[in-house]
């Protein structure tokens, strides 16, 4: 597709419950990355694939949080057993390469935990 | 661990004000340096950045920042404010030329509204 694209747009979902979030990148990007953003916070930085290479997952919040990218393109946030605090909107963004810093971002799934 | 600050959160400002958004940042190796945009309703887009050479970047719409390495800052600067600059904007660092290079952290965010 022309831009990063992310699933669902919203989700509203009840606390306890699990979540999967998904982002399609622009073809052809080999970075790609998860942010959340919360009001007031900035983009809290989650996790970070590029290429083979194993992510960087120093951002996840805790282990309730997970992400894996199948065939170097399509990633999956994963959030179980989810708490009001992870109310945030989720940024999925790409990148032609590492180490260019132009990422591309989608427009974000705004998760609420009732 | 890297971190980066702006201190404005909210700028009122009316058109053809001058405006500069501060953003420091605490990485004491080499760093790249972003400012980001988000105009309402949009995607987060590029609006300049900083690898090396002149620390006076200029970016698209009339947006420049200079680096200043002793200060470490980068801040944002634009002579005179339209209307249509009213957006949320970020400023972002990365490490430069090591494994933490593709891990860009991003500020609070700085809300600028510029009224009419």
């Amino acid at each position: 597709g022309a831009g990063v694209s992310q699933s669902p747009s919203n989700k509203v979902t009840e606390k306890g419950k699990d979540v999967e979030l998904r982002c399609d990148p622009i073809s052809g990007h080999t970075a790609l990355y998860w942010y959340r953003q919360s009001l007031g916070q900035g983009l809290e930085f989650l996790i970070y694939f590029q290429g083979n290479s194993a992510p960087d997952k120093s951002g996840l919040p805790s282990d309730r949080f997970s992400a894996e990218r199948t065939g170097g393109s399509v990633s999956t946030l994963t959030i179980q057993r989810t708490q009001q605090e992870d109310s945030a909107v989720y940024l999925c963004a790409s990148s032609l390469a590492w180490n260019t810093g132009e990422l591309f971002f989608g427009e974000g799934s705004r998760l609420t935990v009732l | 661990a890297q971190s980066v600050s702006q201190h404005n959160h909210h700028v009122i400002l009316s058109e053809a004000a001058s405006l500069e958004l501060g953003c420091n940042y605490s990485y004491g190796g080499t760093v790249n340096l972003f400012w980001y945009v988000q105009y309402p309703g949009q995607h987060l887009q590029l609006l300049l950045k900083y690898f090396s050479g002149d620390p006076l970047v200029k970016g698209i719409k009339g947006f420049e920042a200079e680096f200043i390495k002793s200060k470490f800052s980068f801040n944002l600067r634009k002579p005179s404010v339209q209307w249509s600059d009213t957006a949320e904007y970020f400023c972002a660092v990365n490490e430069h030329g090591s494994s933490n290079t593709g891990k860009l952290i991003f500020g609070q965010g700085t809300t600028l509204q510029v009224k009419p």
